[in-house]
């Protein structure tokens, strides 16, 4: 039973770029958050999807956007990025929108320079 | 403004010593989780506690929910090297489990041979 998986593993972008990540859930669960985790730092909520909808969303600016797909995946899409963008992008599945323990994949490293 | 935080920031030890690592906050969570983190990859859960005042054990670790629901603690006794780690405390507010959790910052242990 694969867990969550993320792609890419790494990625570099030029400032002002856009970038797409990309997020399979673990089989059998429907909802998917997403966090940004800065070097030396707990991760912070982006936003979490869930019946193709986001229904929660942190402190993040209009740049960073998403997508839930019929098959539950999910992608992470950021604009005009900025060099604070850089950090590791996790991405968390849940069976349920409001209980069930969350899984994390292993993270895409984006590096802005 | 730091919802949760965790003491000590960092942490090394001998292998065999034994360390408690905390997490304070003075809100109120309806659950809270333990993770574990090691570098490029993403947090791994090892542990959820719910009511107040619960301890709950695995193998050599120890958590502990504070009786009021605003703390919690990781015991480790006769640390390993293996236990080098970020660990990480995440808490979810609200009536229920919203999907949205709160991250302290870390603490990063590092148990030498």
């Amino acid at each position: 039973d694969a867990g969550v998986t993320q792609s890419p593993t790494h990625l570099i972008k030029t400032r002002g770029q856009q970038v797409t990540l990309r997020c399979s859930p673990k089989s059998g669960h429907d909802t998917v958050s997403w966090y940004q985790q800065a070097l030396g730092q707990g991760p912070q909520f982006i936003f979490q999807y869930y019946e193709e909808e986001e229904r929660q969303r942190g402190n993040f600016p209009d740049r960073f956007s998403g997508h839930q797909f019929p098959n539950y995946s999910s992608e992470l899409n950021v604009n005009a990025l900025l060099l604070g963008d850089s950090a590791l992008y996790l991405c968390a599945s849940r069976k349920g929108r409001y209980w069930g323990e969350a899984f994390f994949g292993q993270g895409t490293r984006l590096t802005v320079v | 403004t730091q919802l949760l935080e965790q003491s000590p920031q960092f942490l090394s030890i001998q292998e065999g010593e034994n360390l408690t690592v905390y997490c304070n906050s003075s809100s109120v969570f309806s659950s809270l989780q333990w993770y574990r983190q090691e570098p490029g990859e993403g947090p791994v859960l090892l542990v959820t506690v719910v009511t107040g005042g619960e301890v709950k054990k695995l193998k050599r670790l120890t958590f502990q929910f504070g009786d009021a629901r605003k703390d919690s603690s990781l015991h480790i006794t006769a640390a390993q090297t293996g236990d080098t780690g970020l660990y990480l405390c995440a808490g979810a507010r609200g009536s229920g489990n919203t999907g949205k959790l709160i991250f302290g910052q870390g603490t990063t242990l590092q148990v030498k041979p």
